[in-house]
């Protein structure tokens, strides 16, 4: 089945404790992306990789990083997480790119709670 | 600067009827919109798509409507379903297809039966 997994799907931690939240397809995409969704904010990308390698910046990235050591895997880093960092996250790929008849999939969410 | 906008937050809709969402955008450079749906608990599952080419673009109860002067475009659920009930998020992108898609903050969909 394609799809894309995100673990864990829910964590409660402690300010500057760091923390990894993984990213993984199965569906041979070049096109890996991190969002955030925050109420009354929608979704705001964090960080996005146009294949291995190769990652940039997106709207939000202030506080994370990222790696793309492999095609599949894209994990997102929270080095010294802080309050303001408590979110619902998401991963999603797409095949080569963000056009309208290339769609991202997404996976289903990692809801993180920074105490 | 907010590109693109869907100006409802929410939207209640009796079971049957017609749902209407909408999405403006600023950014003349965007070539393929897209809708996107999200259910609590889950991700964002993509539902519709245009390109800029056309005007309108069908999918069974879905129709997606495109006005390029207005920079405005709308989703339109006909009959509507307590099943359709969900939070819809508008995207833009340019025609590279390099260059993140742009969402709008979404509308939450309620279908009354």
């Amino acid at each position: 089945e394609a799809q894309v997994t995100q673990n864990p799907r829910y964590l409660i931690t402690v300010t500057g404790k760091k923390l990894t939240v993984t990213c993984s397809q199965n569906m041979n995409h070049e096109y890996m992306s991190w969002y955030r969704q925050d109420p009354g904010l929608g979704l705001r990308q964090i960080y996005y990789s146009m294949n291995v390698e190769v990652t940039d910046k997106g709207d939000v990235p202030e506080g994370y990083k990222v790696s793309r050591k492999e095609k599949r895997n894209f994990p997102l880093i929270l080095e010294s997480p802080s309050p303001n960092q408590t979110s619902l996250y998401f991963c999603a790929s797409s095949l080569r790119g963000y056009r309208g008849d290339q769609p991202q999939h997404f996976g289903d969410g990692t809801r993180l709670s920074i105490l | 600067d907010q590109q693109v906008k869907q100006n409802s937050p929410s939207l209640s809709v009796q079971e049957g009827r017609i749902s209407i969402l909408n999405c403006d955008y600023t950014n003349s450079m965007f070539d393929y919109f897209l809708w996107y749906k999200k259910y609590p608990a889950e991700g964002p599952t993509f539902l519709i798509s245009i390109s800029s080419i056309k005007d309108k673009n069908e999918d069974g109860r879905f129709t997606v409507f495109l006005n390029k002067s207005a920079k405005h475009l709308s989703l339109h659920i006909v009959p509507s379903q307590p099943g359709d009930s969900a939070v819809y998020f508008c995207a833009a992108s340019d025609d590279s297809g390099n260059t993140p898609l742009v969402f709008g903050k979404g509308t939450r969909l309620s279908v009354i039966a």
